[in-house]
């Protein structure tokens, strides 16, 4: 199965400052999906990339997944309290694979 | 629209009981998702629909676990003789058509303690 790891576990940053989270498997990535989620609710989708190379962008979040597809990076610019919640990265470990293998996600606090 | 709604969204229970946790996917979503999620772990696959029937069930722990989809819309979720490491957070996914590389949608999760 696919394992999939999270660096950092947690962070605190000040509001207005960048950060990066990462998200590295040992197998090849199919599908490598980013997802929100804060205390009491479910999985808010941020980004799914699929190609060697690939990079999205939604506001101030960015996703990149490397061309080898085993890492993939969530940076986000100019943080803000709003951004705080624990960051998941789900994958599919291969083609036809229904369902997702997610790491153990990153807590972020953003201090205003 | 609405999204994937689940009930009860906090379940107590004593050990050795019988629980089942609902789960509304989005209208039209024919995929439907089961996955638990333990304190301070990422979400772990239970189970998956496509319409009625269960695709696949490889991620359930054992036989106390069950789940349904009748008519290819709501599913529930069944635990029988509930045990202490079942708590948890219950998540249910669903997902447009049968392209896995589409987006799946969460509830909020029924949150489940077993004393």
């Amino acid at each position: 199965s696919q394992e999939l790891e999270q660096s950092p576990q947690s962070l605190i940053v000040q509001e207005g400052k960048n950060l990066t989270i990462n998200c590295t498997s040992s197998k090849t990535l199919y599908g490598l999906y980013w997802y929100k989620q804060k205390y009491g609710e479910g999985l808010i989708f941020l980004m799914m990339l699929q190609k060697g190379g690939e990079e999205k962008s939604h506001e101030k979040i960015t996703a990149k997944l490397d061309e080898k597809k085993q890492q993939s990076s969530l940076h986000i610019t100019a943080s803000q309290p709003s951004h705080a919640g624990i960051y998941l990265c789900g994958a599919l470990d291969q083609t036809g694979a229904n369902n997702l293998f997610f790491g153990t996600g990153t807590r972020l606090t953003v201090i205003p | 629209g609405a999204g994937v709604s689940q009930t009860p969204s906090n379940k107590v229970t004593e050990k050795g009981k019988y629980v089942e946790l609902r789960c509304d996917p989005i209208s039209g979503h024919t995929a439907l998702y089961w996955y638990r999620q333990s304190l301070g772990q990422g979400p772990e696959f239970l189970i998956y629909f496509q319409g009625t029937g269960a695709a696949d069930d490889s991620g359930l722990p054992n036989d106390r676990f069950f789940a349904v989809r009748p008519e290819g819309s709501v599913s529930t979720l069944k635990i029988q003789r509930t045990e202490r490491g079942d708590s948890a957070v219950y998540l249910c996914a669903s997902r447009l058509g049968d392209r896995s590389y589409s987006e799946q949608f969460f509830g909020p999760g029924t949150r489940l303690t077993v004393l």
